[in-house]
């Protein structure tokens, strides 16, 4: 079955640039999007279809997808950003998370 | 606005049944793909199962084939999950979910129902 890989943590200081990484085969051909999810709280979509940005998510937010890896970049990080978040992609009809990357500002 | 409310889950033991139920509004239900995921305690999020708009399509994450069915009523504006032979590891809160329309990712969740499978 298809698997994607996320490291399971992530560091960044306050108004640095935050990436976070999802490695899969052959995932730069398909589509891969991005989910924060804070404590206590239902997940937030906010990358589509590899670097596609919803209405409502700061542009600080942006995400690529090459090769085998798809990567989430939040820019000028702030502490509101901490929070776990997760790629998906699709496979035959079938979808898979990674495991989620927990992103600390500090 | 769009909304999503799930119901249904509970405290059951394994082998038992129970029926999740996700009630949305706010959008014209019949032309969107929909979606349940769960989420273990203190885990990631896992993909269960998705159904298309007619509810003619489904399919499942293969830990649940065969357990699990999805479905949907599109004049009640409802979504459904019928959870058969359950087991321990299927602990987890269920989120209904909306299928981004034409993507293959979710642009609403709800809000979740848990689901704890304990002797």
């Amino acid at each position: 079955s298809y698997e994607l890989t996320q490291p399971p943590s992530v560091s960044v200081s306050p108004g640095q640039t935050a990436t976070i990484t999802c490695f899969g085969d052959k995932l730069g051909d398909k589509y891969a999007c991005w989910y924060q999810q804070k404590p206590g709280q239902s997940p937030v979509e906010v990358i589509y279809q590899d670097d596609k940005r919803p209405s409502g998510i700061p542009e600080r937010f942006s995400g690529s997808t090459s090769g085998n890896t798809a990567t989430l970049s939040i820019s000028g990080t702030q502490p509101m950003d901490e929070a776990d978040y997760y790629c998906q992609a699709w496979d035959s009809h079938t979808w898979v998370f990674g495991g989620g990357t927990k992103l600390t500002v500090l | 606005e769009v909304q999503l409310v799930e119901s249904g889950g509970g405290l059951v033991q394994p082998g038992g049944s129970l029926r999740l139920s996700c009630a949305a509004s706010g959008f014209t239900f019949r032309t969107y793909w929909m979606t349940w995921v769960r989420q273990a305690p203190g885990k990631g999020l896992e993909w269960v199962a998705k159904i298309n708009e007619d509810g003619g399509g489904n399919y499942y994450v293969d830990s649940v084939k065969g357990r699990f069915t999805i479905s949907r009523d599109n004049t009640k504006n409802s979504l459904y999950l019928q959870m058969n032979s359950l087991r321990v590891d299927d602990t987890a809160v269920y989120y209904c979910a909306r299928n981004h329309y034409g993507y293959n990712s979710v642009d609403y969740w709800g809000l979740g129902t848990l689901v704890t499978v304990s002797p």
